[in-house]
């Protein structure tokens, strides 16, 4: 099974908003609501920053929103700011007890 | 508070097998399964499989089938992750994870370094 497609990087300045999306099949984003995002800095774990489509963790800003549209997921970030410059992921349940993970996306705030 | 632990970085040669331990508080470890996740250096993240602690059940990405055990000693709270016929290809930082909402809770990861 290949990975949700996600672009390789994104840029923005600060205060500026950018959308990152995650691109499925009908067999994983577009048939569950099980999409989840991570931001990973170097040499770091991965943090949940929305799960369930939509679903921030408390502790995550408001700055960060999720959203699907069929086969596509998409991470806002508005209000840019420097430190959220990583890389981010999204990850689906894909059936019968799996998940699948893009490809990741490198964020860039210029 | 949730805490993964992992157990440390391993060294591996080609053709072995390593076991990743993953030990849990702060939660009753049977109520949330433990995801497996791998992470080459300067890759993605890879899913590689599901375990229910409660029950046992297990289930794999395909392309680990065969080479992957997924277990957990429920009196010591402790998922395992055993792969086998280990490949260079394998070098990689091992994470588990808890699923309930998301994977919000992460261990530290684990290195493991396949070479001769």
């Amino acid at each position: 099974q290949s990975a949700l497609t996600q672009p390789r990087s994104v840029s923005g300045s600060p205060g500026q908003s950018v959308t990152i999306s995650c691109t499925g099949t009908s067999s994983d984003v577009g048939a569950y609501n099980y999409v989840s995002w991570y931001q990973q800095h170097p040499g770091k774990a991965p943090k949940l920053i929305i799960f369930d489509v939509t679903r921030r963790p408390s502790g995550v800003p408001d700055r960060f929103s999720g959203s699907k549209s069929g086969n596509t997921a998409s991470l806002t970030i508005s209000g840019l700011q420097a430190e959220d410059e990583a890389d981010y992921y999204c990850c689906s349940y894909a059936g019968t007890y799996s998940f699948i993970f893009g490809g990741g996306t490198k964020l860039t705030v210029l | 508070q949730v805490q993964l632990v992992q157990s440390g970085a391993e060294v591996k040669e080609p053709g072995a097998s390593v076991k990743v331990s993953c030990k849990a508080s702060g939660y009753t470890f049977t109520t949330h399964e433990i995801i497996w996740v791998r992470q080459a250096t300067g890759q993605g993240l890879e899913w590689m499989g599901w375990l229910n602690t409660n029950s046992g059940y297990t289930n794999f990405a395909q392309k680990f089938q065969g080479r992957v055990t997924m277990t957990r000693d429920t009196s010591i709270s402790t998922a395992y992750m055993e792969l086998t016929s280990l490949r260079s290809e394998d070098t990689a930082v091992y994470y588990c994870a808890r699923n309930a909402e998301g994977l919000r809770y992460w261990g530290q990861g684990t290195l493991v370094t396949v070479s001769s």
